[in-house]
């Protein structure tokens, strides 16, 4: 039973190809939330959504488009890919929205811009 | 300055070693600090919570926050094989408590 569950696990491209990368959580909690990890292990949030609303939009690119279609769902679409858009993307998700809480992590989704 | 600096390795021990990590952060509002354990190609997952300063003890590892120094360690006593992982401490408890903040990550293996 997957708590935090993400699709693709890996996902190659071209340049300028625009993609999706789902997420979904089983845990009934509130709050999800996408974190881009880079080549460095940098960890950096995203976005964060409470109940569908957006709560956190990091300084992203406005290539990056979050959508929530429901509390259990985010989805991140990416257009215009880039080669730097390259790294693991992490879903997350929390009971609330609050820091302190402790979030539960998805699998990660690699992507590769070529 | 970043807002929270961790070394990020790589650091290789012998088995049963006592491992000592640490974090440095900026903002002395901070009130909140974890530990995440990354397995390779894995996602981050708790391992310990602390709030404000002071030790915690979780058995075989201890986390530790000295606010007055904005120093955090997280300490693996007799550390194994297993422990073989990505260390990232999270930080949080600004800007309304919204945002976690990790540090880069220590690469940490336990050689048998």
């Amino acid at each position: 039973d997957t708590a935090v569950s993400q699709t693709p696990k890996y996902l190659v491209t071209q340049m300028g190809n625009d993609k999706s990368i789902k997420c979904e959580q089983n845990l009934g909690h509130d709050t999800m939330y996408w974190y881009k990890q880079d080549s460095k292990k940098f960890l950096k949030i995203m976005f964060s959504y409470n109940n569908k609303e957006l709560i956190i939009n990091e300084t992203v690119p406005n290539r990056f488009s979050p959508k929530s279609p429901d509390k259990a769902h985010l989805n991140l679409h990416i257009n215009s890919l880039e080669l730097g858009d390259s790294a693991v993307y992490f879903c997350a998700s929390s009971p609330r929205l609050a820091a302190n809480n402790e979030q539960f992590f998805g699998p990660g989704t690699r992507l590769t811009v070529l | 300055q970043k807002e929270v600096e961790q070394d990020p390795g790589p650091l290789s021990v012998p088995e049963g070693a006592i491992v000592s990590l640490n974090c440095t952060y900026s903002n002395s509002a901070f009130q909140y600090f974890m530990w995440y354990r990354q397995y390779s190609r894995k996602g981050p997952e708790l391992l310990m919570y602390t709030y404000s300063s002071g030790n915690k003890e979780d058995g075989r590892f201890t986390a530790q926050v000295d606010k007055s120094s904005k120093y955090i360690s997280l300490f693996i006593r007799d550390s194994q094989p297993s422990d073989s992982a990505t260390y990232l401490c999270a930080i949080a408890g600004v800007q309304g408590a919204q945002k976690l903040v990790f540090g880069q990550g220590t690469r940490l293996t336990i050689n048998p």
